[in-house]
């Protein structure tokens, strides 16, 4: 967990509010990826951005998800319009650009969605 | 989908080795074996991996069987800090993404 900050930690929201769940990847990774953990299961690919662009979304679901890693900043995840199903812990890993070496992908703490 | 099978519990006292077993029969010959694990409320950590080699490291060792359709990571002399999900994992070296495909992994249980 080498310098990869996610907050907020814990975020509460009530069904059909908005979450917005930031990651700020270690200084010089250009690649950011997000992860969804729900309860009692294994962790799931969601999507994976390059600086300004989305390289790979097919772990997102279609509808209410969203993500984006700007020039500057940190990385979004965006859930629009909570439901309790969203309710999991939410992982973001970043990597440099030498690609295929996973050991150089390093995971943030997590930040605890819980949708009342 | 992951191509490793992983027990889902295992129990270690602590201060002895704790071996953990995955089994990729299906690996390919340039897919390398890595490990990570998850204590509890964290994210996961990179432990180590191989190619075909035995592997080690300040963290543990890991053992590829000759026709690399199994290893067993161990760590040598377990704690209490040691208690986790590991997750063994298969992939290609170079790939065109690094998105880790993660199994269900083993729930190791590291007993006083």
């Amino acid at each position: 967990n080498a310098g990869v900050m996610q907050n907020p930690r814990h975020l509460v929201r009530r069904r059909g509010q908005e979450a917005r769940l930031r990651c700020s990847p270690v200084k010089g990774h250009s690649h950011v990826y997000w992860y969804r953990q729900l309860p009692e299961e294994g962790l799931k690919f969601m999507v994976y951005l390059q600086k300004e662009n989305i390289i790979d979304e097919s772990g997102m679901p279609k509808e209410r998800f969203s993500a984006e890693f700007p020039k500057e900043g940190p990385s979004i995840l965006r859930i629009q319009q909570v439901v309790r199903g969203d309710s999991a812990a939410y992982f973001c890993a970043s990597s440099p650009l030498d690609r295929g070496r996973l050991e150089t992908q390093y995971f943030g703490p997590g930040t605890r969605l819980l949708v009342l | 989908d992951a191509k490793t099978t992983q027990p889902p519990s295992m129990d270690c006292a602590e201060g002895r080795a704790a071996n953990l077993p995955c089994n990729h029969s299906t690996i390919s010959g340039n897919e390398y074996v890595y490990w990570y694990r998850q204590i509890h409320s964290q994210g996961p950590q990179y432990i180590i991996h191989g190619l075909k080699n035995n592997e080690t490291n300040e963290m543990a060792s890991l053992i590829i069987t000759e026709d690399r359709k199994s290893s067993t990571l161990i760590l040598p002399h377990a704690t209490l800090r040691d208690t986790a999900v590991y997750y063994c994992i298969v992939r290609v070296a170079i790939y065109r993404d690094d998105k880790i495909i993660f199994g269900k992994g083993t729930r190791l249980h590291i007993l006083p």
